[in-house]
């Protein structure tokens, strides 16, 4: 198994510009986590997801933030429009039972 | 949110040593998870203690809970370079995990 897998590794991005994060979990774990990853603020929960619903949003910053998952394989994150405080590292992570397995993360600049 | 608090915040020691981190949280927990972040990579867990466990072992690794002072230990022993990361501890919330903000050990050769 390749694990979670995350694109891009890096994104670097005008101010107000829509930025799309992807994840594909692993295989036959049915719980999806977004997480973001900030020096200040640690790992903060966005949203997450149970067998492809969303489950609890309330971590998601503002409107600009939405998540998608529209398969079991397959799951979105995107910011429109971007800003520079937007600039962290995104995970995703699956689940399967009590463990979390995360993808390598997604290190977004807006400048 | 965060629930779990990790301390110290860094640790720095010599390699062989032996090095001990520390993590408290705030409400009932059914288990507490340890996970180790390598500069620019995602979190791997490490180890599980559930709420009605004292101490597990796994290693090098040695985790102890104490749920009436609501915090754990987690004990690196024979520390290698290797072990340089981050190190978070996390807890349940029904489906959700809580994090803290981790310490960093840096482990000198």
């Amino acid at each position: 198994d390749a694990g979670v897998i995350q694109s891009p590794r890096h994104e670097v991005t005008e101010m107000g510009q829509e930025v799309t994060l992807r994840c594909k979990p692993i295989s036959g774990h049915n719980s999806l986590f977004w997480y973001r990853q900030t020096m200040m603020r640690g790992l903060e929960l966005l949203i997450y997801f149970n067998n492809n619903v969303p489950i609890d949003d309330s971590g998601m910053p503002e409107d600009r933030f939405s998540a998608k998952m529209p398969n079991a394989s397959f799951s979105t994150l995107k910011i429109q429009p971007s800003e520079p405080r937007d600039s962290a590292v995104y995970f995703c992570a699956s689940v399967r039972g009590t463990e979390a397995f995360f993808g390598q993360g997604t290190r977004l600049t807006v400048v | 949110s965060q629930q779990g608090e990790e301390d110290p915040q860094a640790l720095s020691i010599q390699e062989g040593e032996n090095a001990t981190m520390n993590c408290s949280y705030k409400t009932s927990i059914n288990n507490l998870q340890w996970y180790r972040q390598n500069s620019g990579r995602g979190l791997v867990h490490l180890i599980l203690i559930r709420s009605n466990e004292r101490e597990k072992h796994s290693g090098r690794l040695r985790v102890t809970l104490d749920t009436s002072k609501k915090s754990s230990s987690l004990l690196i022993t024979a520390s290698r370079a290797a072990d340089t990361a981050s190190y978070f501890c996390a807890t349940d919330e029904g489906r959700k995990l809580i994090w803290g903000l981790g310490t960093s050990l840096a482990v000198n050769p």
